[in-house]
């Protein structure tokens, strides 16, 4: 059974322009979340998509949004980059019921100069 | 605020020995805990989960322990080996009702040296 899938894996982005990741999650997954993680900050929850809608949400700026589609595949978008959004983006995929474990992707590796 | 802290950012210890990793958490009360395993550049892997009715988990060399009054996690790998150093990350879950909003720590960045 395939594992989750993030595209692309590295890219780099120049500040003020917007960047756009995909997620495909494990078969029959219907919970997507979203996470950031820095060396400073850790693992931060961005947000949570179940069933096409966005079911929870973490502290951060309306320039982090994101989407999920029919078949459960996910995007999320950053826009107006800025240095401080430099990290590796993690992609993780569930049944979508609580006090189930999630499984994450390899994330992708955004690098803002 | 919530807060979780992993007592340590890194631990050396010699390959056999146990491997004690512990996560500590206040202003919190998680349905379940979960301990990851994340490599270098590579995303987390699941390794255990435990519910807070439940006290304690066993995976072959792995042991956790879940201790609500404490509001303490504590993590074993036994009999050590140079493939397991790696970072290891607790997470703290049921927040929020649902199944991907997980509050993690920092990490404990463990080397098993031969």
């Amino acid at each position: 059974k395939a594992g989750v899938t993030q595209t692309p894996r590295y890219l780099i982005k120049t500040r003020g322009q917007q960047v756009t990741l995909s997620c495909s999650p494990i078969s029959g997954h219907r919970s997507v979340s979203w996470y950031q993680q820095t060396p400073g900050q850790g693992l931060q929850f961005l947000f949570e998509y179940f069933s096409e809608t966005q079911r929870n949400k973490g502290n951060f700026p309306g320039r982090f949004s994101g989407r999920q589609f029919s078949n459960s595949r996910s995007e999320m978008n950053v826009s107006t980059l800025e240095l401080g959004d430099s990290a590796l983006y993690l992609c993780a995929s569930g049944r979508g019921e609580s006090g189930n474990t999630i499984y994450f992707g390899e994330g992708s590796w955004l690098t803002v100069v | 605020s919530q807060k979780i802290e992993q007592n340590s950012e890194a631990l050396n210890i010699q390959e056999g020995k146990t491997a004690t990793l512990t996560c500590n958490y206040t202003n919190y009360s998680p349905a379940y805990l979960q301990w990851y395993r994340q490599d270098p550049g590579r995303g987390p892997v699941f390794l255990l989960l435990i519910r807070e009715n439940e006290k304690e988990k066993r995976k072959e060399r792995l042991k956790v322990t879940f201790d609500t009054t404490l509001k303490q996690s504590l993590f074993h790998i036994t009999a050590s080996q140079p493939a397991d150093s790696a970072t290891y990350l607790c997470a703290l879950g049921g927040y929020g009702g649902s199944q991907g909003n997980l509050i993690f720590g920092k990490g404990t960045k463990l080397s098993v040296k031969p």
